[in-house]
């Protein structure tokens, strides 16, 4: 069972620089979200998707763009890589139902230098 | 102020002790609350499901408190493989995760 796979699990990034982390779920579930996690905080949204077809911003979503062109990939697309974007990067998704487990990739160790 | 609130500790254990996490939420319409166990910034993972009239699981209860926007996660008999981050989250249209409590058990 793959679940929710991302890719590629580490990138080094010159600033400037553009990427795109890639996102996929076999689950058939409708939700799907994009967190960062900087070291000792909790999880940040940037971006979520309630189907395909259908993204909203989260609460730091400056400086990223995504699309959600089918129910099972949902890839996040960082343009000009800042220092600021250094982070770990995790894919979920989830039925949205109102008692939601997500189900997270293994994140994406991204650094920007 | 941050929507999910929680003590960041570091709680330090020892096995065997009992330890209780706390976490204050600010949004009233916050529908469900979970607790998520996070180790050496791996992927979170679903602990235990919050409802208003508590839950138990094994050595792990989590209690809710609509009326104080309160949610806590107590944890018996700790043992060494409880040493973790552990994350508290209100969904309310879509998940907001609190900044994590970590819980260090040493033998």
């Amino acid at each position: 069972n793959a679940g929710v796979t991302q890719t590629p699990k580490f990138r080094i990034l010159k600033i400037g620089q553009s990427m795109t982390l890639q996102c996929t779920q076999d689950m058939n579930h409708n939700y799907m979200y994009w967190y960062r996690q900087d070291p000792g905080m909790g999880l940040k949204l940037i971006y979520y998707s309630v189907g395909a077809g259908i993204t909203d911003k989260g609460e730091v979503p400056n400086g990223y763009n995504v699309s959600r062109s089918t129910t099972e990939d949902f890839p996040l697309r960082l343009e000009l890589a800042a220092p600021s974007q250094t982070s770990v990067y995790f894919c979920a998704s989830s039925t949205g139902m109102l008692n939601e487990k997500l189900f997270f990739g293994s994140g994406t160790q991204l650094s920007v230098l | 102020r941050k929507e999910v609130e929680q003590d960041p500790g570091p709680f330090n254990v020892p096995e065997g002790a009992t330890v209780a996490f706390n976490c204050t939420y600010s949004n009233s319409a916050s529908q469900s609350f979970f607790w998520y166990r996070q180790d050496c910034r791996k992927e979170p993972k679903l602990l235990m499901s919050v409802y208003s009239s508590g839950n138990e699981d094994g050595r792990f209860t989590a209690q809710l408190n609509r009326a104080s926007q309160y949610i806590s996660l107590l944890i018996r008999d700790s043992k060494l493989s409880d040493s973790a981050t552990y994350l508290c989250v209100g969904y309310a249209g879509k998940s907001t995760f609190g900044d994590g409590t970590t819980l260090t058990v040493k033998p």
